[in-house]
């Protein structure tokens, strides 16, 4: 069954660095998302993604996070100057028309 | 978005039938019901949506009064591989077109006892 991969599965960064989160949707999918899980907390939407452009974001989704589909499969998640709050498990999750968002296994995130 | 209640936490015996109710009052005529299992240090993962009345699929049942102020998530049988949080989200995203985003709630923790 295909499935939504995420890399790498734990990225530890010092505060003020970038990051580069890294997805590949699973191929057919037209939507593409990303959430956000803080350790015990809910899951939150950050940002999704069609047709190559942003279609909804989110409060959290400040100037220091951007997204790009660099090429036909990757999805990215750039974190621009991280901060100890960025800490938490990062997902992307990609659909079709359908209703059913597939999600990857999640990148933990460590600021220290 | 129609807001959601559920129970915090649940404990069931393996091999039992396990019913988690989500209370969602004011939900609109054009929302879905839709149901996932989160599994620690995992990415969500859908089970089940339906609209009315009764969906069941290889996985669990979904029951929904006329009323639709409810819904309640019925797993058969668990086993301890069971054990996870289960979020009840309610939205338009049913009819899939559009690229909607998932809002979830603190979810149910289900916790299956051998």
């Amino acid at each position: 069954e295909p499935e939504v991969t995420q890399t790498p599965s734990h990225q530890v960064t010092q505060m003020g660095q970038e990051v580069i989160l890294r997805c590949v949707p699973i191929s057919n999918h037209l939507y593409f998302y990303w959430y956000r899980q803080i350790l015990g907390q809910k899951v939150e939407f950050l940002v999704s993604f069609y047709n190559n452009e942003i279609s909804e974001k989110s409060e959290i989704f400040d100037d220091q996070f951007s997204v790009e589909r660099p090429d036909g499969s990757n999805f990215t998640l750039k974190i621009r100057s991280t901060k100890l709050e960025d800490s938490a498990m990062y997902f992307c999750a990609s659909k079709t028309s359908s209703y059913e968002q597939y999600f990857g296994p999640g990148t933990r995130l460590t600021v220290t | 978005l129609a807001k959601t209640t559920q129970p915090i936490s649940m404990d069931s015996y393996e091999g039992q039938e396990v019913n988690i109710t989500c209370s969602h009052n004011n939900i609109a005529t054009n929302d879905y019901i839709t149901w996932y299992q989160q599994f620690p240090s995992q990415g969500p993962r859908f089970i089940i949506q339906g609209y009315k009345t009764k969906v069941t699929n290889e996985v669990a049942s979904l029951f929904i009064p006329a009323d639709r102020k409810s819904s309640t998530l019925s797993l058969p049988r668990v086993s301890l591989s069971d054990t996870a949080v289960y979020y009840c989200l309610v939205g338009d995203e049913g009819s899939g077109a559009g690229s909607y985003q998932l809002t979830f709630g603190k979810g149910t923790k289900l916790s299956v006892i051998p």
